[in-house]
C-alpha cells in the first residue's frame, strides 16, 4: 500500500511567522511532488510542484524534496490569515500512471 | 471551457436509488480523475482515463461504481444502488499530463452526493 503521510494539524502560526508543513511518502520510486491548497468547502488548487531534490520556490512558498529520507515540505513565509486552509500534499509513483495519491492533509490556522 | 465543470452541484438521493455525476474537463486535457472526499477526509483516487487507454479502475470501492468517458471529453461517473456510505464530495479533475511526463491537476467544484 503506497501512502502519504501528513499530520493532520491544526498547525497555528502567527500572522508574519513562517509555516512549515511537511509530508513523507512510502515508495522510493516516487518523482512527483505536489502541494495542494484547499480552503473549507472548496476544491484543492496546485499551488506547487516539485520534481527533483532541493528547494524550489514561488513568491512567499517555497517546496522542499529530500528523495533520501522521502520527505517532502512546503514553507510559507509571512504567513497571512488568507493561507489559513487544508494544504494537501500528492505524490505520483510513476510508471505509466498520472495518478496521484494525495495525504489526508495539514490544516493550517495563521492567527491575525 | 475556462475550468473543470461538474454538475450536479450537488445531488441528494434516496438510498437504493441511481445517480449519475458528469464532469467536462479543460479542452485538450487528456487526462481525467475521479476522487472522492468524505467529510474531513482525504481524497480517495476512484478512477483515472488517459486519452484512449484502458481506465485505471484500481480505486473504484465496489461493482456498484462505474465510469465512462465519451470521444475522450466528457466522463459521467455512475452510482448503482446508492449506500449511506457513498455519502461525499466527488471531485473530477482534469491534466495535460501524459504518462512520464506528469503536471498538476485542474479540479472541479465538485459534486455534492447526500444519500439519505
Amino acid at each position: 500500500q503506497k501512502e502519504v503521510e501528513q499530520n493532520s494539524g491544526p498547525l497555528s502560526v502567527p500572522e508574519g511567522a513562517i509555516a512549515s508543513l511537511n509530508c513523507t511518502y512510502s515508495d522510493r520510486g516516487s518523482q512527483s511532488f505536489f502541494w495542494y491548497r484547499q480552503y473549507s468547502g472548496k476544491s484543492p488548487e496546485l499551488i506547487m510542484s516539485i520534481y527533483s531534490n532541493g528547494d524550489k520556490e514561488d513568491g512567499r512558498f517555497t517546496a522542499q524534496l529530500n528523495k533520501a529520507s522521502q520527505y517532502v515540505s512546503l514553507l510559507i513565509r509571512d504567513s497571512q490569515p488568507s493561507d489559513s486552509a487544508t494544504y494537501l500534499c500528492a505524490v505520483n509513483y510513476g510508471g505509466a500512471t498520472n495518478k496521484l495519491i494525495f495525504g489526508t492533509g495539514t490544516l493550517l490556522a495563521v492567527q491575525p | 471551457g475556462a475550468g473543470v465543470s461538474q454538475s450536479p452541484s450537488n445531488k441528494v438521493t434516496e438510498k437504493g436509488k441511481d445517480v449519475e455525476l458528469r464532469c467536462d474537463p479543460i479542452s485538450g486535457h487528456t487526462a481525467l480523475y475521479w476522487y472522492r472526499q468524505s467529510l474531513g477526509q482525504g481524497l480517495e483516487f476512484l478512477i483515472y482515463f488517459q486519452g484512449n487507454s484502458a481506465p485505471d479502475k484500481s480505486g473504484l470501492p465496489s461493482d456498484r461504481f462505474s465510469a465512462e468517458r465519451t470521444g475522450g471529453s466528457v466522463s459521467t461517473l455512475t452510482i448503482q444502488r446508492t449506500q449511506q456510505e457513498d455519502s461525499a464530495v466527488y471531485l473530477c479533475a482534469s491534466s495535460l499530463a501524459r504518462p512520464g511526463n506528469i503536471g498538476g491537476y485542474t479540479f472541479g467544484s465538485g459534486t455534492r452526493l447526500t444519500v439519505v
